[in-house]
């Protein structure tokens, strides 16, 4: 499995475009990059998941360059209930055998 | 419709006694995962079925711990006896099958089990 590097926390103000890179270098052809969102005292949550360039949906975008090494979550104009902890995990669809790694721990602040 | 449900939420038990977590798994969903995080560390996998088959429990972390899955519908999760090292949160997750487009994962909210 392609182990992944994301920044250990983040801090952003309240209304403004949060964009989490995560690094995947030694991802496979196969593999595929997921996003889970995680609130204490609750389950990992899936945001989004995507293969190569750019993927959106009504929580997040999800942008992938040509050489697949990397990833960015982005979510636009984050509120104070997006403070959690964001995981990206990088393998094939339906491998479920995966750790989460450290994941980012994003605070929104007011 | 129900999610993955997890019970209980909070188990508080000695050392040497022993305990088991049940999930009931999104009803449907041939896959059921256990994963858990021990205190301090990464969320970390530990078995998957298919239905009521061991598919791999290759992360399980020695043969105190033992699941079954009846029936292919809800699992158990035991652990017996119960060390200081199992303290933790322990995820349970289900998903559809092999196919579908995305493998989503559906977490419960994970029962917290303290070893005293």
């Amino acid at each position: 499995l392609a182990k992944t590097t994301q920044p250990i926390s983040m801090d952003s103000y309240e209304g403004q475009e949060v964009n989490i890179t995560c690094s995947h270098n030694n991802i496979a052809t196969n593999d595929y990059i997921t996003w889970y969102q995680q609130f204490p005292s609750q389950g990992p949550r899936f945001i989004i998941q995507g293969y190569k360039t750019k993927v959106t949906n009504e929580v997040a975008s999800l942008f992938i360059p040509a050489d697949r090494k990397s990833s960015t979550l982005s979510l636009p104009r984050v509120s104070l209930s997006d403070t959690a902890v964001y995981y990206c995990l990088v393998g094939e669809i339906g491998y479920q055998k995966v750790t989460f790694g450290t994941g980012t721990k994003l605070q929104v602040i007011p | 419709e129900a999610g993955v449900t997890q019970f209980p939420s909070h188990s508080v038990i000695e050392k040497g006694q022993t305990v088991t977590l049940r999930c009931d798994p999104i009803s449907g969903h041939d896959n059921l995962y256990w994963y858990r995080r021990v205190m301090g560390k990464e969320i970390k996998f530990l078995l998957h079925f298919v239905k009521e088959s061991k598919q791999d429990e290759s992360g399980m972390p020695n043969n105190r711990f033992l699941a079954e899955r009846t029936g292919g519908t809800y699992s158990t999760l035991k652990v017996q006896p119960a060390e200081l090292e199992d303290s933790g949160v322990y995820f349970c997750a289900s998903s559809q099958g092999k196919g579908w487009d995305t493998g989503e994962l559906f977490f419960g909210e994970g029962s917290r089990l303290t070893v005293l």
